[in-house]
């Protein structure tokens, strides 16, 4: 059984620019959820999406946004980028509808520069 | 809001020393709670879980157990090798708001 998938796994852009990052998850997992991963911040909820629709949204400024799609993949986009964005950030997805545990990708590593 | 703490590393143990990592929480709700791992260069991997009181989690040697009583679910293990060797975070969720809430991570070095 595939994990969850992430795309790009390193990224490197410049401030100002804006960036979308990719998440495929397990099959059958309809929960998307993303975390930004610092050294200073730790691990911070940015969204969650199920069946398309966002659940819930953590303390992020409105230049990160999010989506899903009808077959569960899921995208960030982070616009203007400034230095402080550098992070991991990660997709983890779960079944939804009360499951309780959540899987993981391995990240995409961003640098802004 | 819900959060966890959980002890400050870093953790240095020589091999088949005995491991444990305090972990506690506040919530609001009932929650599950969760102990994941990241190895470096990695995303978290899913270590254990508990989604009741008195629920014992247990997974390659470690064990959780989750204590409604005094909002605890510490890792133990009894013999750590050199392939242990991670930052192990702490995490809970309350299922009514579609998120996981971290500490802030212990780094565990194991030396042989």
């Amino acid at each position: 059984k595939a994990g969850v998938t992430q795309t790009p796994r390193y990224l490197i852009k410049t401030r100002g620019q804006q960036v979308t990052l990719s998440c495929s998850p397990i099959s059958g997992h309809r929960s998307v959820s993303w975390y930004q991963q610092t050294p200073g911040q730790g691990l911070q909820f940015l969204f969650e999406y199920f069946s398309e629709t966002q659940r819930n949204k953590g303390n992020f400024p409105g230049r990160f946004s999010g989506r899903q799609f009808s077959n569960s993949r899921s995208e960030m986009n982070v616009s203007t980028l400034e230095l402080g964005d550098s992070a991991l950030y990660l997709c983890a997805t779960s079944r939804g509808e009360g499951a309780v545990e959540a899987f993981f990708g391995q990240g995409t590593r961003l640098t802004v520069v | 809001g819900d959060s966890v703490t959980q002890m400050e590393g870093p953790v240095t143990l020589s091999e088949e020393a005995f491991l444990t990592i305090n972990c506690t929480y506040t919530a609001t709700g009932y929650p599950s709670l969760f102990w994941y791992v990241q190895y470096p260069g990695e995303g978290l991997q899913l270590l254990l879980k508990a989604t009741k009181a008195d629920d014992k989690g247990s997974n390659k040697g470690f064990e959780a157990t989750y204590r409604k009583e005094t909002t605890s679910f510490h890792l133990e293990k009894g013999s750590v090798q050199v392939s242990d060797s991670a930052v192990y975070f702490c995490a809970l969720s309350d299922r009514t708001d579609y998120k996981l809430s971290f500490g802030a991570g212990t780094t565990v070095t194991v030396r042989a």
